[in-house]
């Protein structure tokens, strides 16, 4: 059974600091790994997808990498408007659909 | 371009009622999804629907639920005599095709007293 475990489950910094969020995950052949923002009573809004072990995506401050049992989700320089849940999932290469199978979530809080 | 959308947005309902639940897809996404958001919980899959094969109902969680979609294009997720652990964001999401991005909608937040 594919399972995603993110870490930690919350996480709050001060404007300017950065860190990263992780996600773990297991899956029985990987065709991709997503990540995800969700503002609170919002839909999941798409950030970045990635296919093979050594891949990188960024867009603006966040930049996410792969290896073969995790995944990254840097944050540089965070500004209050990146508080957010980050939401990671993986979609298996074999199987009759084509499901996300999602983590908890990270829940960022970004102080000014 | 006009995103996936959702009604209601909000529906709070009585235990043993029944509840229809709607989504509107991105035009021209063949495939849709359905996913429940539980309090302190992922994201869990539901039903998938792609093209005109029969739709994979693998991750509903009971008989009490069930989907349709008309045309290709709109679904109605609909939950039969509600109950208290029925309540949750419902979650639709839709993609040009299989290997493509999901895409989700806002979400109908459900409560069921």
């Amino acid at each position: 059974e594919d399972q995603v475990t993110q870490s930690p489950e919350a996480l709050r910094l001060q404007e300017g600091e950065s860190s990263s969020l992780n996600c773990s995950y297991t899956v029985s052949g990987l065709r991709g790994l997503f990540w995800y923002r969700q503002d609170p009573g919002k839909g999941p809004e798409f950030l970045f997808t990635l296919y093979s072990a050594g891949e990188e995506k960024e867009k603006e401050r966040l930049k996410a990498t792969l290896t073969k049992k995790e995944s990254f989700l840097h944050i540089t320089a965070p500004k209050p408007e990146d508080s957010a849940t980050y939401l990671c999932a993986v979609q298996a290469e074999t199987g009759a659909n084509s499901k996300l199978t999602f983590g908890k979530g990270i829940t960022l809080s970004v102080r000014p | 371009g006009a995103g996936v959308s959702q009604s209601p947005s909000n529906k709070v309902t009585e235990k043993g009622k029944d509840v229809e639940l709607r989504c509107d897809p991105i035009s021209g996404h063949t495939a849709l999804y359905w996913y429940r958001q539980s309090l302190g919980q992922g994201l869990e899959f539901l039903i998938y629907f792609q093209g005109n094969s029969a739709p994979d109902k693998s991750g509903l969680p009971s008989d009490r639920f069930s989907a349709e979609r008309t045309g290709g294009s709109v679904s109605t997720l609909t939950i039969q005599r509600t109950q208290q652990e029925d309540s949750a964001v419902y979650l639709c999401a839709s993609t040009a095709s299989w290997v493509e991005t999901q895409y989700f909608g806002p979400g109908t937040r459900l409560l069921v007293l």
